[in-house]
């Protein structure tokens, strides 16, 4: 299968500072690449769409100032939590479809995710 | 809206017997049903994506099967190492892309 890393795996960081983590696809292009965020025993909540080349789409009640995300090129994505709290603690999870361009979306393959504390 | 209802929460099982976690799903149109293992603290592994009512698919001791308002996945003979959380996610033609994501059933099979 398609492999998605994420970076950092972890990250500790204190309140009002911001944190930039990285999602790359690996061994594919992808246009398209999606950020989730994960609370503990729950199950991945979709926050944002990352579009390659244009303005990320974001999910009812994500607030995309304090969000960041860019997609620079096929390959990369990033989030950046920005004033982060200590509310903002999840774990973090990528994930990238296979398809490109021809947007025939199948399999979705997701990275390994990043542990963000906020102290 | 999409809705996935996965049962049960929590599956404890002695190795070597065989069950199955259910998946229910509405949405408008299907356009694909996933099955994903997910273990503590880390993202989700893919095992399958089922398409049409009736599609099966295998992988060593997991068989995921389809019908038009459910899907399951059976685990035969299950070993320790299958102890995970398993997700269900379908697509549907009024998400395009995007995945809706069951709570999970989490599976711990004792030696």
């Amino acid at each position: 299968g398609a492999v998605v890393s994420q970076h950092p795996s972890w990250v500790i960081c204190k309140s009002g500072t911001s944190v930039k983590i990285e999602c790359r696809s690996l061994d594919f292009q992808a246009t398209t690449m999606f950020w989730y965020r994960q609370f503990p025993k729950q199950s991945l909540m979709l926050m944002a769409t990352s579009n390659e080349g244009s303005k990320a789409t974001y999910e009812q009640g994500v607030e995309k100032d304090k969000f960041l995300i860019n997609h620079a090129s096929l390959t990369l994505s990033t989030l950046t939590v920005t004033s982060a709290h200590p509310e903002d603690s999840s774990f973090y999870i990528c994930s990238a479809p296979t398809g490109g361009r021809r947007k025939t979306y199948n399999e979705q393959f997701f990275g390994p995710g990043t542990r963000l504390t906020v102290l | 809206e999409d809705q996935v209802t996965q049962s049960p929460e929590a599956l404890r099982l002695q190795e070597g017997e065989s069950s199955s976690l259910n998946c229910s799903y509405t949405v408008s149109g299907l356009r694909g049903l996933f099955w994903y293992r997910q273990d503590p603290g880390k993202g989700p592994e893919f095992l399958f994506t089922l398409y049409s009512a009736g599609e099966e698919k295998e992988k060593e001791r997991l068989k995921a099967t389809l019908t038009k308002k459910e899907s399951f996945l059976h685990i035969t003979a299950p070993k320790p190492e299958d102890s995970a959380t398993y997700l269900c996610a379908v697509r549907s033609t009024s998400n395009d892309y995007k995945l809706s994501f069951g709570a999970g059933t989490t599976v711990t099979v004792r030696a």
